[in-house]
């Protein structure tokens, strides 16, 4: 079983609906949790960061941390033709083996007009 | 703000050969990480250089190695290329890198090394 588990997609969407990505994982010891969104034949870009537990919001996006189930999400309002990009979770921690970034293998989105 | 630049964007080498690529970070940030992607894994982690020494690395065999210079510069190089090999290299910098409070990583573009 791999630490962090992401539906790899494709989810395909029409412009303007609400977009929920999800990642889970399995070590209690990550405290900092990342969302990426990487466009083709780029480098991904920070979209959310957030510690610990609960909500942050920036604009169209909407960061979720859930610890207690081990669940993190990533919420897109109104989403653009702009947003088709794959998102990737990103986690860290303190603890040994949780020092570096984790990262989900993505979820492609595909926004169409 | 200047981002993080890496060079060059794109490689092709030949089976055998060694490669270095270059990373340079944003503006006082320390931390250096370096990640491989493929289709098929994913980004791994290769290594993390933090006041120049590297403090964590991957699982990923002594044929990639790396350094970070004075001026948090890095390097990574890989030694006897194999067709596997063929990967995104992506470096990531960070205030005080994934073992610190300030964690946001923010990447370079990348270079896309090929392998033939």
């Amino acid at each position: 079983q791999k630490e962090v588990e992401q539906d790899p997609g494709p989810l395909s969407v029409p412009e303007g609906a609400i977009v929920s990505l999800n990642c889970t994982y399995s070590n209690s010891a990550f405290q900092y949790f990342m969302w990426y969104r990487q466009y083709s034949r780029k480098g991904p870009e920070l979209l959310m960061y957030t510690y610990s537990s609960g909500n942050k919001e920036d604009g169209r996006f909407t960061a979720q941390v859930d610890k207690s189930s081990k669940y993190i999400s990533l919420f897109i309002r109104d989403s653009q033709p702009s947003d088709s990009a794959t998102y990737l979770c990103a986690m860290s921690g303190r603890s040994y083996n949780t020092d570096k970034l984790i990262f989900g293998t993505g979820t492609r989105l595909q926004v169409f007009p | 703000k200047a981002g993080v630049t890496q060079t060059p964007r794109y490689l092709i080498k030949t089976r055998g050969q060694q490669v270095t690529l270059s990373c340079s970070p944003i503006s006082g940030h320390r931390s250096v990480s370096w990640y491989q992607q493929t289709p098929g894994q994913g980004l791994q982690f290769l290594f993390e250089y933090f006041s120049e020494t590297q403090r964590n690395k991957g699982n990923f065999p002594g044929r990639f190695s790396g350094r970070q210079f004075s001026n948090s510069r890095s390097e990574m190089n890989v030694s006897t290329l194999e067709l596997g090999d063929s990967a995104l290299y992506l470096c990531a910098s960070s205030l005080e890198g994934t073992a610190g409070m300030n964690t946001e990583a923010f990447f370079g573009q990348g270079t896309r090394l090929t392998v033939v």
